[in-house]
Order: structure tokens, then C-alpha cells, then sequence
């Protein structure tokens, strides 16, 4: 078990460029979560998925984002059209059981500046 | 989830315990307490979390008062790898649940040697 993995670790685009990050979960984690952290502040949900199926979008999920999880495996998120508010550290999250008593074991994040 | 409250920084000496409080006033029958914390520049790190009982685990020790609107989070003794924010998260655990964290801005906790 080697933790959660995230690629890459750091991002530079320009402005209206799409980038897509990766994230490899603990294997056998059924729940995978994607959240999105600025400067000074504490993290934010962007979306869940239980196995394949994306079950939960935040609001914070633009048109311009979309994630996937084929085979309930890895994950992707995809950001189309990169604005500069779009600059922000994101952070996936694995975690496994039934019941929200599991807690979420977080990836070291991919950084992700917009210039 | 319940509104968490915490206060947004503290310092601590080494060695000594760091109480974070935090609290959750308006938090339901069937909503747990979690506390994550995360050091600069990594993802977050599972604490701790409670309903109605303290806990302890080899990390932390977790009080819940009796009503349950507020907690407190002990570090026994606090080291200086234990600089980190700290949250204090409320939400409802159960098989129809996402199980999303909302976190709030936490407490950063500067332990000092």
C-alpha cells in the first residue's frame, strides 16, 4: 500500500490552455473524492464518485471541469480553457467501507498555477 | 453538516499538551466529529474522529461534552512536527452518505521549542 499518488505534483499553464491531472488511489478504495484548495484557505469538494459512477458534483464544478473514473479505478480531472482563478492546489482522496465512519486518505496534491 | 467553529491560531511549547477547541453547536444526533490536520505543502491527515464517547488513538485524544456542541483535540505532547492547521469537521457517517469533508479555515497550531 503505498498511499495515494498524484501526477504531476506541479502544473504551470497558460490561460486558456486544458490540463488534466491523475490520481491513483489506495487499490480496493471504493470512494474517491477530488477537492480544491486556495491560498490561506482549507479545502473545497469538487466531486465524488463511488466505484465508476460520479454521484456528487459541487457547484465549485464548472463546464470547463470534468472528471472521470473508468473502472473505478484511477481517476482524471480535466480543466478546459484554464482561467487564472483557476489556480489552486488539488487534492484527491481515497477511502474504503460502507460507512462514513472511513476516513479519507489524501493524496499530496497537484499545484496548478494559470498564466 | 453542522457550522464548526475554531479559533485560528495557537502556539504551543514542546513537550507540552496542545488542547485545539472547536465548536459545533448546532451539530445533529447523527453527525461525527472529525479532526484532520494537514503540514505546509501536503494533503490532509486523518486525526481522530468521535460521536458521543472520548476517544484516543496513538495520535491524539478527542473530548466531546456531553451535550456535544463542543470538542477538544489533546496532542498529550506536542512536538515540533505537529506544526500544522488543524479542522475540526462535522458530518453525518452512513452507507447513503457521500462522505464529503466540508472543511472550514482550522486552527493553525505553532508548536515552539
Amino acid at each position: 500500500d503505498t498511499g495515494v499518488s498524484q501526477d504531476p505534483r506541479h502544473k504551470i499553464t497558460k490561460r486558456g490552455q486544458n490540463v488534466t491531472f491523475r490520481c491513483d488511489p489506495i487499490s480496493e478504495h471504493n470512494r474517491l473524492y477530488w477537492y480544491r484548495q486556495t491560498l490561506g484557505q482549507g479545502p473545497e469538494f469538487l466531486t465524488y464518485f463511488q466505484n465508476e459512477a460520479q454521484l456528487e458534483k459541487s457547484r465549485l464544478l464548472s463546464d470547463r471541469f470534468s472528471a472521470e473514473r473508468p473502472k473505478g479505478s484511477f481517476s482524471t480531472l480535466e480543466i478546459q480553457r484554464t482561467e487564472q482563478g483557476d489556480s489552486a492546489m488539488y487534492l484527491c482522496a481515497s477511502s474504503d467501507g460502507p460507512f462514513a465512519k472511513d476516513e479519507q486518505y489524501f493524496g499530496p496534491g497537484t499545484r496548478l498555477t494559470v498564466t | 453538516d453542522a457550522k464548526t467553529t475554531q479559533p485560528p491560531s495557537m502556539d504551543c511549547a514542546e513537550g507540552r499538551a496542545a488542547n485545539l477547541p472547536c465548536n459545533h453547536s448546532t451539530i445533529s444526533g447523527n453527525e461525527y466529529v472529525y479532526w484532520y490536520r494537514q503540514i505546509h505543502s501536503q494533503g490532509p491527515q486523518y486525526i481522530i474522529h468521535g460521536l458521543k464517547n472520548n476517544e484516543t488513538n496513538e495520535m491524539a485524544s478527542l473530548i466531546i461534552t456531553e451535550d456535544r456542541k463542543s470538542s477538544t483535540l489533546i496532542l498529550p505532547h506536542a512536538t515540533l512536527r505537529d506544526t500544522a492547521v488543524y479542522y475540526c469537521i462535522v458530518r453525518v457517517a452512513g452507507s447513503s452518505n457521500t462522505g464529503k469533508l466540508i472543511f472550514g479555515q482550522g486552527t493553525t497550531l505553532q508548536v515552539k521549542p
